[in-house]
């Protein structure tokens, strides 16, 4: 059966701190693998991610993908207060469809 | 242009009546997906959409749910006879068709769903 393993659940830290958020999968048809960042609406896209070992950077956050090991890290450095939401990591298979965890909620304090 | 919009953003239904959600995708967007987000868990996969087409429906939980995009482009979600588990947010999202940006799916505000 086809899985999305997030870990953590949920953590906390301080602003400047940086997390390290891990998503490992089994899925079937792999075609890609997502990174979504969820406040209080809709899933708004962070990261999409087909290679192993090539690093995605946008900002303070960063992905890469190991496709051999069959798992994905997604890192927040120097987190601010607005980096605070749930984040989703998800694969997409056929069709495009995406299979999504159940998501790390990050609380990041003053 | 304007983002994927979704109406109504929040509904209230008795159990046993039936709801319509509202799906509109970015212009152009070939591609139209919904999925059902219970509270603390990801989005579940519900149906797939090309254009008008239903191409994937095996995330349906029940008969009781049917979609449709008969115009290729809006997106109704149709329930019928609600159930208490049917409480839930409801996310539509849609995607283009390039091929490397296919997977890249943008998501509207959802409609929450409750079931009293």
């Amino acid at each position: 059966e086809d899985k999305v393993v997030q870990s953590p659940l949920s953590l906390v830290v301080h602003e400047g701190d940086t997390v390290t958020l891990n998503c490992s999968y089994e899925v079937t048809n792999f075609r890609s693998l997502l990174w979504y960042k969820q406040e209080k609406k809709a899933p708004t896209f962070l990261f999409m991610l087909t290679s192993s070992g090539i690093e995605k950077k946008s900002g303070r956050l960063s992905s890469i993908l190991d496709k051999k090991e069959l798992f994905s890290i997604l890192n927040i450095t120097a987190t601010q207060t607005g980096d605070s939401a749930i984040y989703l990591c998800a694969v997409a298979g056929s069709w495009g469809k995406l299979q999504f965890g159940a998501g790390t909620q990050v609380v990041v304090t003053p | 242009g304007a983002g994927v919009s979704q109406s109504p953003r929040y509904k209230v239904a008795k159990r046993g009546q039936d709801v319509a959600l509202r799906c509109d995708p970015i212009s152009g967007h070939v591609s139209l997906f919904w999925y059902q987000q219970a509270l603390g868990q990801g989005p579940e996969f519900l149906t797939y959409f090309q254009n008008e087409a239903q191409l994937d429906k095996s995330g349906l939980p029940s008969d009781r749910f049917f979609a449709e995009r008969p115009e290729g482009s809006v997106s109704t979600l149709k329930i019928q006879r609600t159930q208490q588990e049917d409480s839930a947010v409801y996310l539509c999202a849609s995607s283009s068709q390039t091929s490397r940006s296919s997977y890249e799916q943008y998501f509207g505000p959802g409609t929450r769903l409750t079931v009293t």
